[in-house]
């Protein structure tokens, strides 16, 4: 199986700590997305890169907020100083823009963060 | 920035009842995506519509994309335990351009 992997699935950490989450894609995608889910919510948007650079982050993204894709491969998302209302699950989704495309995207099974 | 917005928020229903769901917005979209999410797990991308007016079907459940392509709906006939789940809608203007998701409708489908 060649879909999106995340890791770790479950982090528990205490308020403070810092924590790093890595994604995965699919291999030939170019585009990586990272998004914050809190239960039976819609995912919100953190950030995305196209290939290695990153494109867009959101506003209400805190400056404890960041995220690399050094080689347009693989990325992480680290979290400093982690709060308890940093709890959430940190889903990873993949897609391959092209132009005219539909830029399905192509999501991980997620990572859920709590901080006690 | 679009937005869509999906109707209703919450549905519980009884197994084998019919049921629709909403996405809308008032920006025009080159495709819409919908997703089903199962509890602790990624979306799952069930399908994409591009044309307005589109129609696809998935088994049990059918999408329709709107005419003007701000809009869409989903609607599952004969309901079972197995479709709960938040179902999301997706869209995009195209290309490069990243998507935005739905708020979400949550559903439950009891025995």
């Amino acid at each position: 199986d060649t879909g999106v992997s995340q890791n770790p699935r479950h982090k528990i950490t205490k308020r403070g700590q810092n924590v790093t989450f890595r994604c995965d894609p699919i291999s030939e995608h170019n585009r990586l997305y990272w998004y914050r889910q809190t239960l039976g919510q819609g995912p919100e948007f953190l950030t995305y890169f196209q290939n290695e650079a990153q494109l867009e982050k959101s506003r209400l993204l805190s400056d404890r907020f960041s995220a690399e894709r050094p080689k347009g491969s693989f990325s992480t998302l680290e979290i400093q100083r982690t709060e308890q209302g940093d709890s959430a699950m940190y889903l990873c989704a993949s897609s391959l823009a092209l132009a005219g495309a539909h830029n399905e995207q192509f999501f991980g099974p997620g990572t859920r963060l709590t901080v006690l | 920035t679009q937005l869509l917005e999906q109707s209703p928020q919450f549905l519980s229903i009884q197994e084998g009842e019919n049921l629709t769901v909403y996405c809308n917005s008032s920006s025009v979209f080159s495709s819409l995506q919908w997703y089903r999410q199962e509890p602790g797990e990624g979306p799952v991308l069930l399908v994409t519509v591009v044309t307005g007016g589109e129609v696809k079907k998935l088994k049990r459940l059918t999408f329709q994309f709107g005419d003007a392509r701000k809009d869409s709906s989903l609607h599952i006939t004969a309901a079972q335990p197995g479709d709960t789940g938040l179902y999301l809608c997706a869209g995009g203007p195209g290309g490069y351009q990243k998507v935005t998701f739905g708020t979400g409708t949550k559903l439950q489908v009891i025995p």
